[in-house]
């Protein structure tokens, strides 16, 4: 059974520092891995990983897969308040099924 | 705006009932998914349909079932309704059938079953 472990659950920390969000992963057939922020409702997109050992960045956020060692990172330099959600991430198989992990819980506090 | 949605918003239903949530994929779209997502927990994947066939089912029973039109909407439903089944539902929309495509997420329907 595909399978998808985030670490750590919840995370606190003050505006301006570094965080690290982990995803550790086995699946099938392994396809992309994705990246998601919850803060309400709808997760919104943030990055999708095929290939080992690129890193993908978008402003204060970057992410990197290790297809070798099965897992990801997720960065955020320079927390803001505004990125509190929760943090989702998502392996897809060839059979087009998506495995989520449970999701770490970020708090910036001011 | 992801340019999905999702009715109706919130749901109250009771044990035994059946239900029909509903879900627009943006134009274009031509695969859907649906996820059920528990209070605390990660979206599970229930399905995904592309050209209006499933293609793609995770471990849930038949009855959930599914739907999907060609105007790009689509339908989930549930019979025989169990405490258990109260949760947010997603729908996802995206081009194609994965790899390249990332799928954008409707604001959910929130299910209380009673």
């Amino acid at each position: 059974e595909d399978k998808v472990v985030q670490s750590p659950l919840s995370l606190v920390v003050h505006e301006g520092d570094t965080v690290t969000l982990n995803c550790s992963y086995e699946v099938t057939n392994f396809r992309s891995l994705l990246w998601y922020k919850q803060e309400k409702k709808a997760p919104t997109f943030l990055f999708m990983l095929t290939s080992s050992g690129i890193e993908k960045k978008s402003g204060r956020l970057s992410s990197i897969l290790d297809k070798k060692e099965l897992f990801s990172i997720l960065n955020i330099t320079a927390t803001q308040t505004g990125d509190s959600a929760v943090y989702l991430c998502a392996v897809e198989a060839l059979s087009n099924m998506l495995t989520f992990g449970g999701g770490t819980r970020l708090m910036v506090k001011p | 705006e992801t340019g999905v949605t999702q009715s109706p918003t919130h749901l109250i239903k009771t044990r035994g009932q059946q239900v029909t949530l509903r879900c627009s994929s943006q134009s274009g779209h031509n695969t859907v998914s649906w996820y059920q997502q528990a209070l605390g927990q990660g979206p599970q994947f229930i399905f995904q349909y592309y050209r209006e066939e499933e293609n793609g089912r995770g471990n849930f029973p038949p009855r959930f079932s599914g739907l999907q039109f060609p105007n790009y909407s689509s339908e989930l439903n549930v019979n025989a309704l169990e405490l258990d089944d109260s949760a947010l539902y997603l729908c996802a929309s995206r081009v194609g059938t994965g790899g390249l495509y990332e799928q954008y997420f409707g604001p959910g329907t929130r299910l209380t079953v009673t």
